[in-house]
């Protein structure tokens, strides 16, 4: 059933060193996001993919990557965590019709502590 | 830019009264508006959205929200509130990049229904 699938639900690692989170859609969207959502705030967009193409936020710091090797799954990278980036990440995707107003589905996102 | 601010980080309600979160907008041009709902170790899911048209938009689960352009306004509410709508709801505007629709979320408002 699930169509937005994130793992690991839970993530820590240690300061500075690199992690990776993964998202799989079973909708065939061809758009993809990755939010950010720290404790009591707003989620974030940090970045998403129209198929292959990969569109940053202007204030995404360059510690965050992404990798989306086919439709189906898409990778955020942290290349050295830092404190300030224990947070919720938040996977989602949504069809492309050019109008601005779609329906997101969003993953159950994975919770990633910083030791 | 575009934003959205949600007056009232927790909303308490009895099951049964009436439930209203507030969302007020910015926007330089017309927005599209969405609320969506966070339970519990899930993700979000949409519950309305407003794009054009009927000023009134009902969703999911007797909910429904009134765009007011002159208040700049799209609060959600519902008739009679029950133990199940106990929830995380967010207010988003978007903005069309063109080929995805990146959100603007609020902070949220955490609804509590007691009996």
């Amino acid at each position: 059933d699930a169509m937005v699938i994130q793992n690991p639900r839970y993530q820590v690692t240690q300061f500075g060193k690199p992690v990776t989170l993964s998202c799989s859609q079973t909708l065939n969207h061809n758009v993809m996001y990755w939010y950010q959502q720290k404790s009591s705030q707003a989620p974030k967009l940090l970045f998403h993919y129209y198929d292959k193409d990969f569109n940053n936020e202007a204030d995404t710091p360059d510690n965050f990557q992404s990798r989306r090797p086919n439709t189906s799954f898409c990778f955020l990278d942290i290349r050295s965590p830092g404190l300030g980036d224990a947070a919720m990440y938040l996977c989602a995707t949504s069809r492309d019709t050019g109008m601005g107003n779609e329906k997101l589905f969003f993953g159950s996102g994975t919770q990633l502590s910083v030791l | 830019a575009q934003s959205v601010t949600q007056l009232g980080s927790h909303v308490s309600v009895s099951e049964g009264a009436l439930v209203l979160l507030r969302c007020n907008y910015s926007s330089s041009v017309p927005p599209y508006l969405f609320w969506y709902v966070q339970y519990p170790n899930q993700g979000l899911q949409l519950l309305l959205k407003y794009t054009t048209g009927a000023t009134l938009v009902k969703g999911i689960t007797g909910f429904e929200a009134e765009f007011k352009k002159s208040e700049t306004s799209f609060h959600l509410t519902k008739p009679s509130a029950h133990m199940s709508d106990a929830a995380e709801y967010f207010c988003a505007v978007s903005e069309t990049s063109g080929t995805a629709s990146k959100l603007t979320f609020g902070t949220g408002t955490r609804l509590q229904v007691t009996l």
